[in-house]
């Protein structure tokens, strides 16, 4: 358990509304990230962090955002939810001095209707 | 850019059955390998990992040998139980970024 906490777990919201998903983590590591899973497509990178207000791109970034304003928060904004948007998102860190290893949260379950 | 390929499932097995599922991957430079399993409901665990080449991952039952001549990361289990019933995802590291890829995830069924 590397101390990683997603809120809400669960969250149904509907086509425009603005949705922001909470990653929070216990242990100060440097790197955060978002993904997303989907059937048939395995886990993609939406963005990370390697830093306090440092932020990059992943391969889905369109649509979303993110914020880190503080280490232990990790911020994922939906500015405008299409139901393109349905999926389970998960957070997660990664462990320096064990080999790049990644720790995963539980993931949200958003379903945009 | 770098990528991994895995086999397509779901594959179903008898319990004690042996266990193969194929990675493949596409990297400039030395990546480090991973396995993770995810079980229904759950976010992804660390099954095992490997930093270079000829190196070992094994946990539980299951190993993985990094082949970079092969550029392949294989899972196997001699025996397989109803309790691995699982989705893995094998899955590189990029050294400079710290960004992951992650192949589609294989769904494994054990048949008691």
């Amino acid at each position: 358990d590397a101390g990683i906490t997603q809120s809400p777990r669960h969250k149904v919201t509907e086509t425009g509304t603005p949705v922001t998903l909470r990653c929070h983590q216990t242990e100060n590591h440097r790197y955060m990230y978002w993904y997303r899973q989907d059937p048939g497509h395995g886990l993609r990178l939406i963005h990370y962090s390697y830093g306090v207000k440092d932020t990059d791109k992943g391969e889905v970034s369109d649509g979303y955002s993110v914020s880190r304003s503080k280490t232990e928060d990790f911020l994922l904004t939906l500015e405008s939810a299409t139901s393109s948007q349905t999926s389970v998102y998960f957070c997660a860190i990664r462990v320096a001095g064990e080999t790049d290893t990644q720790y995963f949260g539980p993931g949200t379950r958003l379903t945009v209707l | 850019g770098d990528s991994v390929t895995q086999m397509e499932g779901p594959v179903t097995l008898s319990e004690e059955a042996f266990l193969t599922i194929n990675c493949t991957y596409t990297a400039t430079g030395y990546p480090s390998l991973f396995w993770y399993v995810q079980y229904p409901g759950e976010g992804l665990q660390l099954l095992l990992k490997a930093t270079k080449a000829d190196d070992k991952g094994s946990n539980k039952g299951f190993e993985a040998t990094y082949r970079k001549e092969t550029t392949s990361f294989h899972l196997e289990k001699g025996s397989v139980q109803v309790s691995d019933s699982a989705v893995y995802f094998c899955a590189l590291s990029d050294q400079g970024t710290y960004k992951y890829i992650f192949g589609t995830g294989t769904r494994l069924k054990v048949l008691a």
